[in-house]
């Protein structure tokens, strides 16, 4: 099955620093997906990517969809204290009897004030 | 607040018992995704379910779990016989229709499942 390496599985910043995590995949999806999970919480979906080469922003997060669609980016710029939490990249291929998101691993961002 | 509605937050059970998670979706939103996740892992698909209908059960494990989603009432994931294994949190998404887009799928806040 498809799989989705995220890096790094964590990441200690200062507060005002920019942070960048990324997801990479041996297989193509059709759509990539950002999600940032707080803690006994559901995933909230951050920014929502649908075609290679696409750059979005969300206030302070950007993302892109690789042009391979192979992989995909996630920064934060300016962080701040609640940007705390672990972020998802999930990827979606779409196919006949199919809708399932795949997850990486997550990535754990801690910021020190 | 209209959300994902999910119960029990917490459960904890022996291995043997049954435990029985609910999911009451989006209002407007007929089709129900469960998902599970294990300890420092992300989440994974087991199931995509419209009324009185599973789609696609292709994460579901073959034995001991099931799910429905009847024509009244909340979707409901059924373990059967728990084993420790089972010990994870498990994620309701809901979504309006069918390929609508993946931005609209919602997940509720989950129910965290413990077996002694």
């Amino acid at each position: 099955g498809q799989q989705l390496n995220q890096s790094p599985q964590s990441m200690f910043i200062q507060e005002g620093e920019d942070v960048s995590m990324n997801c990479t995949s041996s297989s193509i999806f059709n759509t990539w997906l950002w999600y940032k999970q707080d803690p006994g919480e559901g995933p909230v979906l951050l920014i929502a990517l649908y075609k290679a080469g696409e750059l979005t922003s969300n206030g302070r997060l950007t993302a892109q969809f690789g042009i391979t669609r192979k992989d995909s980016f996630l920064n934060i710029s300016a962080s701040i204290p609640s940007d705390v939490g672990i972020y998802f990249c999930a990827g979606l291929v779409l196919g006949a009897g199919s809708y399932q998101l795949t997850f990486g691993k997550g990535t754990k961002l801690s910021v020190i004030p | 607040n209209a959300g994902v509605m999910q119960n029990p937050r917490h459960l904890v059970r022996r291995r043997g018992q049954e435990a029985r998670l609910r999911c009451s979706p989006m209002k407007g939103h007929s089709h129900v995704y469960w998902y599970r996740q294990l300890p420092e892992e992300g989440l994974k698909f087991m199931v995509y379910l419209q009324k009185e209908n599973i789609i696609d059960e292709s994460g579901m494990p073959k034995e001991r779990f099931s799910a429905e989603f009847p024509k009244e009432g909340p979707s409901i994931l059924r373990i059967q016989q728990v084993v420790r294994g089972d010990s994870a949190a498990y994620f309701c998404a809901s979504s309006p229709a069918r390929g609508s887009g993946a931005n609209v799928l919602t997940f509720g806040a989950g129910s965290r499942l413990t077996v002694l």
